[in-house]
């Protein structure tokens, strides 16, 4: 069982569509994470939030909105998606030098 | 900036072969190191780590050292199993940020 829980794990959407996923995870790790990863391909690094506090942000489109309500939980809102946009979106968390705990992922298509 | 390269694949096993996956990297300062793997439909799971040269990182019958003089970090199981069948990921972090090697496919078959 993972100990980083994402919802949903299935999604798809059209281009005019709004939606957003959800992590949440109780390990008291402070900072979380969001990948895009495209099938074969190793996960892309999309948005950093450490502290509740966007660190980095990977030179994201706008149309992918994240939001970090608390310390256990993390975002990403979608708005006019690209069909291009389909992926895996896996979130993640670690604390300190800690390796990354990732979840199990959503799985979005965009029609 | 960091970068690791990874072993290309697909690779393909018999159940019970020598399994190893070549992984090396370049980074600034002294990264830790990780394989991580991805079953099918799944996410990632932390694999081994090491954090220092000399170190070897092992579970369930995987092992990897970490070779400062090579900068190596190669993936070895002695003996795999049809669940061994993945997608294997070597990775590094130096000052924070985790940076990924391409990803190298493993089929074992019975």
């Amino acid at each position: 069982d993972t100990e980083v829980t994402q919802t949903p794990k299935h999604l798809v959407m059209g281009m005019t569509n709004k939606k957003s996923l959800k992590c949440e995870q109780h390990m008291g790790h402070r900072a979380m994470y969001w990948y895009k990863q495209k099938a074969k391909k190793p996960p892309e690094l999309m948005f950093v939030y450490s502290y509740e506090k966007l660190s980095i942000n990977e030179s994201v489109p706008s149309r992918f909105s994240p939001e970090c309500p608390n310390s256990s939980l993390l975002n990403l809102h979608l708005h006019a998606l690209q069909p291009e946009d389909s992926a895996l979106y896996l979130c993640a968390s670690s604390q300190g030098v800690s390796p990354l705990h990732f979840g199990n992922g959503t799985r979005l298509t965009v029609t | 900036g960091n970068s690791v390269t990874q072993m290309e694949g697909p690779v393909t096993l018999s159940e019970e072969a020598f399994l190893t996956i070549n992984c090396t990297y370049t980074a600034t300062g002294y990264p830790s190191l990780f394989w991580y793997v991805q079953y099918p439909g799944e996410g990632l799971q932390l694999l081994l780590k090491a954090t220092k040269a000399d170190d070897k990182g092992s579970n369930k019958g995987f092992e990897a050292t970490y070779r400062k003089e090579t900068t190596s970090f190669h993936l070895e199981k002695g003996s795999v199993q049809v669940s061994d069948s993945a997608v294997y990921f070597c990775g590094g972090t130096s000052y924070g940020k985790l940076t990924f090697g391409q990803g190298t496919i493993l089929t074992v078959h019975p």
